[in-house]
């Protein structure tokens, strides 16, 4: 049974660029959440997708967006890159409310 | 402000010792906890969680102490095991209802367990 899965691992852009990073989820879940992990910090919550739709969103400008498609995968995108959106990347898929998420090995996205 | 704190950066102990983990919070909306282990170049990967309902969880060698009235939670694990050192992250989620379940993380413990 797959775990969370990400792709890519490790991403080199420079600022003003955009980014895509991809997310399957667990099999049999349906819930997906995006989390920014800086360095020396927990993960940061961004959104949460469900049924296609956002359904929460923390405290991150429009700047950062995201897609859930019908097969529970996700993306998402960042645009204008800036120096500070280097980080950890980490999707975590659940089961509608469980508060229980798993994650998977994350991005690494490097903004020079 | 930061709703979950964990104020110890590091925890050294020694193989076959009880390790402490501590977390405090400061939202009373907080319904769910958990707790996650990370290593390098890994997601985090889930522990064990509680409910507010309850003050004790225990799995295995781990166990997570709930205590409602002082907003403070904790981690045991016993015995401890150098495949043990990791970084440990607290967390807290809300009532999972259409409002969606993110979760808080605190910064993180980094566990060392000597042999």
């Amino acid at each position: 049974d797959a775990g969370v899965t990400q792709s890519p691992t490790h991403l080199i852009k420079t600022r003003g660029q955009q980014v895509t990073l991809r997310c399957s989820p667990k099999s049999g879940h349906d819930t997906v959440s995006w989390y920014q992990q800086a360095l020396g910090q927990g993960p940061q919550f961004i959104f949460q997708y469900y049924e296609e739709e956002e359904r929460q969103r923390g405290n991150f400008p429009d700047r950062f967006s995201g897609h859930q498609f019908p097969n529970y995968s996700s993306e998402l995108n960042v645009n204008a890159l800036l120096l500070g959106d280097s980080a950890l990347y980490l999707c975590a898929s659940s089961v509608g409310g469980s508060g229980e998420q798993y994650f998977g090995p994350g991005t690494r996205l490097t903004v020079t | 402000d930061q709703q979950v704190k964990q104020n110890s950066p590091s925890l050294s102990v020694q193989e076959g010792r009880i390790s402490i983990l501590n977390c405090d919070y400061t939202n009373s909306m907080f319904d769910y906890f958990l707790w996650y282990k990370k290593y390098p170049a890994e997601g985090p990967t889930f522990l064990i969680s509680i409910s507010s309902i309850k003050d004790k969880n225990e799995d295995g060698r781990f166990t997570v102490f709930l205590n409602k009235s002082a907003k403070h939670l904790s981690l045991h694990i016993v015995p401890s095991q150098p495949g043990d050192s990791a970084v440990y992250f607290c967390a807290a989620s809300g009532v999972p209802v259409q409002a969606g379940t993110a979760l808080i993380f605190g910064k993180g413990t980094t566990l060392s367990v000597s042999s």
